[in-house]
């Protein structure tokens, strides 16, 4: 298994609060990923990294930031939570840039509900 | 339309048959395709990569049509841990980099 933690795996948080994510990585992985799973929509592409302070936006990324300080460590911050929040996070790390072979490695995923 | 789509299921299969589902895109410059295992509440997992001329993994069986746009996956002997929802992956190349595209998911019940 790729060497992806996140953190927390459950919180239930309040409308309105910030909340942060937090996936580390131990495999020096350049790429990394915040998806979002919902029933209907499958897994959708919210931010991405590709190095250091170097990231771009997927297709559903309004209400979220991220930053990449280091290496190992990329954060999903919801700044002001809402209820359309309330999902599955699944960070995902992939070695280099997506080609026509490799692919990606998803965390254990954090549920996050928003009351 | 969506991009990729999958009969959501569920496929009740009696342990041991063989079970077989597909996949559709929609956009023809798709370039590559995988199947991924997600158990519930757990995270996907590559389950096989999918080639142009089909592939074999043990008792898995990957199947990809360009012509008609879409790949199967084909499961022998079924085990009661085959039990599980596959998604389907598109990874298409766009100018801004690869964008991979995933299905709703089908979902597999193997029942003794």
């Amino acid at each position: 298994d790729a060497g992806i933690t996140q953190s927390p795996r459950h919180k239930v948080t309040e409308t309105g609060t910030p909340v942060t994510l937090r996936c580390h990585q131990t495999e020096n992985h350049r790429y990394m990923y915040w998806y979002r799973q919902d029933p209907g929509h499958g897994l959708r592409l919210i931010h991405y990294s590709y190095g250091v302070k170097d990231t771009d936006k997927g297709e559903v990324s309004d209400g979220y930031s991220v930053s990449r300080s280091k290496t190992e460590d990329f954060l999903l911050t919801l700044e002001s939570a809402t209820s359309s929040q309330t999902s599955v996070y699944f960070c995902a790390i992939s070695e280099s840039r997506l080609n026509l072979r490799n692919t990606i490695y998803f965390g254990e995923g954090s549920w996050l509900t928003v009351v | 339309r969506k991009e990729v789509e999958q009969d959501p299921g569920p496929f009740n299969v009696p342990e041991g048959a063989t079970v077989a589902f597909n996949c559709t895109y929609s956009n023809s410059a798709s370039q590559s395709f995988f199947w991924y295992r997600q158990d519930c509440r757990k995270e996907p997992k590559l389950l096989m990569s999918v080639y142009s001329s089909g592939n074999e993994d043990g008792r898995f069986t990957a199947q990809l049509n360009r012509a008609s746009q879409y790949i199967s996956l084909l499961i022998r002997d079924s085990k009661l841990s085959d039990s599980a929802t596959y998604l389907c992956v598109v990874n298409e190349a766009k100018a801004a980099g690869n964008k991979l595209t995933f299905g709703g998911g089908t979902r597999v019940l193997v029942k003794p």
